[in-house]
């Protein structure tokens, strides 16, 4: 049972590439999740996907774009890569919405040039 | 601006004390407190939560409080071990569902 599987773990980018990132998930959870973690401020949320077919905006959603492909994968895109998108990015999964546990990935290393 | 605080960034315990990790929230229309551990090179786990309308929940090794007088989460980690050396997140849910995470208290355990 591998949970929640991010790729890639580690992505050194130039300024103006883009890259997906790329999420699944094997529990059969409805809610997958894209947070950013930046030293000194926690996790923020980028978007979410409450559950198939539909995705939300969370708290800074600029110069992203996801998409829930299916029920098990959530994938974050990034079309034009800036330093200030140098981050570790989570995806996290649970049954439905925050009424309990989020399950995490191990997270993607992302440096931009 | 943050809704939920660490009271302090880095906490040092000798192993085999108990570990107190502060946590203030400033919504007070907060229903649902988490608390998560973060090793190194890790994603978050889940440790334990806590509902508003209780003010105390035992787990393994855990207890989390809760003060909504004043707006304050505690997590407290028995016997501490090497092990527990981690940063650790709170996180409330507000009214909106959203989840916020403070900023995280790096515990290390002194052998």
């Amino acid at each position: 049972n591998a949970g929640v599987t991010q790729t890639p773990k580690f992505q050194v980018l130039k300024t103006g590439q883009s890259m997906t990132l790329q999420c699944a998930q094997d529990m059969n959870h409805n809610s997958m999740y894209w947070y950013r973690q930046d030293p000194g401020m926690g996790l923020r949320l980028i978007y979410y996907s409450a559950s198939e077919g539909t995705t939300d905006k969370g708290e800074v959603p600029n110069g992203y774009n996801v998409s829930r492909l299916n029920k098990r994968e959530f994938s974050l895109r990034l079309e034009s890569a800036a330093p200030s998108q140098t981050s570790v990015y989570f995806c996290a999964s649970s049954e439905q919405g925050y009424t309990g546990e989020l399950f995490f990935g191990e997270g993607s290393r992302l440096t931009v040039l | 601006g943050e809704s939920v605080g660490l009271h302090l960034p880095t906490l040092s315990v000798q192993e085999g004390d108990n570990s107190i990790i502060n946590c203030a929230y400033s919504n007070s229309a907060s229903d649902y407190f988490i608390w998560y551990k973060q090793e190194s090179g890790k994603g978050p786990q889940f440790i334990i939560d806590i509902r508003s309308n209780m003010d105390k929940r035992q787990g393994q090794r855990v207890t989390v409080l809760l003060n909504k007088t004043v707006k304050h989460l505690s997590l407290q980690i028995a016997a501490t071990q090497p092990g527990d050396s981690a940063v650790y997140f709170c996180a409330e849910r507000s009214n909106d569902y959203k989840l916020s995470f403070g900023a995280g208290t790096t515990v290390t355990v002194r052998a």
